[in-house]
């Protein structure tokens, strides 16, 4: 199947400095990528819809000017949490959509983030 | 809002089945689908099965749909020590392209 991979894994950074995380279609074009975080133990909640070449599309509640995303090719998406506080410690995970097989959505290993 | 429910816990014996329960309250999904999260990793795709379908079997997979009353399931065959993992179900409207809405997981323990 398609791949999806997410860079870095695992991140420790200081609070008020930025992090960038960045979800890659290996082996499709991906039209369409979403930005998720998964708080221990619970579910995946949307972040944002992210289109190659537009603006993302935020859900309610989330913060566009906190969690700046940019899709500027087909086979990449970047999220950049920026000034990050200890509460923005949470798993992140992208997906993406080829726009083919319009009913799969396939998604990264996801990134740990912890602010200390 | 939509919602989308699942108990949180199943334990079940190796070589039993495993039945993992989902339900949903947006009558106009498209999609149903189940992924499997193991520790820190991301989402597999384990299946999904179109709203006008009431049944589909993949291998050691069977999902149930039931429409009407916006209730899905997952019935693992034969649940091997590497079936422990939690368990989301995921409803979209119009496909994969769109965003998903996931449940709550269900964690399932598969004890020898």
């Amino acid at each position: 199947g398609a791949v999806v991979s997410q860079h870095p894994s695992r991140v420790i950074c200081k609070s008020g400095t930025s992090v960038k995380i960045e979800c890659r279609s290996l082996d499709f074009q991906a039209t369409t990528m979403f930005w998720y975080r998964q708080f221990p133990k619970q579910s995946l909640m949307l972040m944002a819809t992210s289109n190659e070449g537009s603006k993302a599309t935020y859900e309610q509640g989330v913060e566009k000017d906190k969690f700046l995303i940019n899709h500027a090719s087909l086979t990449l998406s970047t999220l950049t949490v920026t000034s990050a506080h200890p509460e923005d410690s949470s798993f992140y995970i992208c997906s993406a959509n080829s726009g083919v097989s319009n009913e799969k959505l396939f998604f990264g290993s996801g990134t740990q983030l912890s602010v200390l | 809002g939509e919602d989308v429910e699942q108990s949180l816990f199943l334990s079940v014996r190796e070589g039993d089945s495993s039945v993992i329960n989902c339900t949903y309250t947006d009558s106009s999904s498209t999609y149903l689908y189940w992924y499997k999260q193991e520790p820190g990793a991301g989402l597999q795709l384990l299946t999904y099965i179109f709203s006008n379908m009431d049944m589909k079997q993949d291998q050691r997979l069977t999902v149930l749909l039931n429409k009407k009353d916006k209730h899905l399931s997952l019935r693992i065959a034969d649940t091997q020590t590497g079936d422990s993992a939690i368990y989301f179900c995921a409803e979209s409207r119009g496909g994969g392209g769109n965003k998903l809405t996931f449940g709550t997981g269900t964690q399932l323990k598969v004890e020898l």
